[in-house]
C-alpha cells in the first residue's frame, strides 16, 4: 500500500535557524511529488511539485528536494512568518497526503 | 480574482440529516476534489473528478455522494450513512492529475 511518512511531527526553531523537513515515501509509479503550507482553520496553499529525482525548487526561504525514496523541504534562515503545518503529497494511482510537520519558529 | 470558494465555513447538523457543501472554482481547471482532514491526520480523499459528468471514488468514499454536472461546480453531500461525519472538508481544483492543487478555505461540519 502506498505510504506517505513526514517527520518530524513538531519542529520547533528560532529565527535564522536552518533545519529541514522530511517527506520519505513508498509508492509503485510516482507521477509527482508535491509541498503545500497550511495555516490553522485554513486550506492549504500550493508550494511545489517535484516530478522527477535530482529535481530541485526553490522560492523564498524554501527549497525543496527529491531522491527516489523521500524529499526535503529546506527552510533558510526561518522568520516567525514561516511558521505553519507543511505538507507533503504523492501522486501515484491517486493522490496521498502526509500527516505534515507542525514548524513553529519563535523570534 | 481567480479562485475556489466553499459555503459554508462553519455547519451544524443533526445526526441523521444529509447535508451538501458548495465547491465552486472560477479558475478554468478540469480537475476538483473532496478531502477531509481530521486532528492529528492527513487529508483523506473522498472524491476526485477529471472531466464534467464524470467522478471516482478515494480512500473514504463511504457515506459520501457528489455530482459533477458543470466544469465549475462539484458538490459534496455528506449522507446519513456516513458514521463520523464531523471533520474539516476541503475541496481543490487542478488543472490536471499531475499539477499541484488549489484548495478552497474548507467547511467545518459539526454533526450534533
Amino acid at each position: 500500500e502506498d505510504q506517505v511518512t513526514q517527520s518530524p511531527e513538531a519542529l520547533r526553531l528560532q529565527e535564522g535557524e536552518s533545519s529541514s523537513l522530511n517527506c520519505s515515501y513508498t509508492v509503485s509509479g510516482l507521477r509527482g511529488l508535491f509541498w503545500y503550507r497550511q495555516d490553522p482553520g485554513k486550506g492549504p496553499e500550493f508550494l511545489f511539485t517535484l516530478y522527477s529525482a535530482g529535481e530541485e525548487k526553490e522560492k523564498e526561504r524554501l527549497k525543496a528536494t527529491l531522491t527516489k525514496k523521500e524529499s526535503f523541504l529546506h527552510i533558510t534562515a526561518p522568520k516567525p512568518e514561516d511558521s505553519a503545518t507543511y505538507l507533503c503529497a504523492v501522486q501515484a494511482l491517486d493522490m496521498r497526503f502526509g500527516a505534515g510537520t507542525r514548524l513553529t519558529v519563535k523570534p | 480574482d481567480g479562485g475556489i470558494t466553499q459555503s459554508p465555513k462553519y455547519l451544524f447538523r443533526k445526526e441523521g440529516q444529509n447535508v451538501t457543501l458548495s465547491c465552486e472554482q472560477n479558475l478554468n481547471h478540469d480537475a476538483m476534489y473532496w478531502y477531509r482532514q481530521d486532528p492529528g491526520q492527513g487529508l483523506r480523499l473522498i472524491y476526485y473528478s477529471q472531466i464534467v459528468n464524470d467522478f471516482q471514488k478515494g480512500d473514504i468514499a463511504e457515506g459520501y455522494s457528489v455530482s459533477r454536472e458543470k466544469k465549475e461546480s462539484f458538490p459534496l453531500t455528506v449522507t446519513s450513512a456516513q458514521k463520523n461525519p464531523t471533520a474539516f472538508y476541503l475541496c481543490a481544483s487542478s488543472i490536471g492529475d499531475r499539477d499541484g492543487q488549489f484548495f478552497g478555505p474548507g467547511t467545518r461540519l459539526t454533526v450534533l
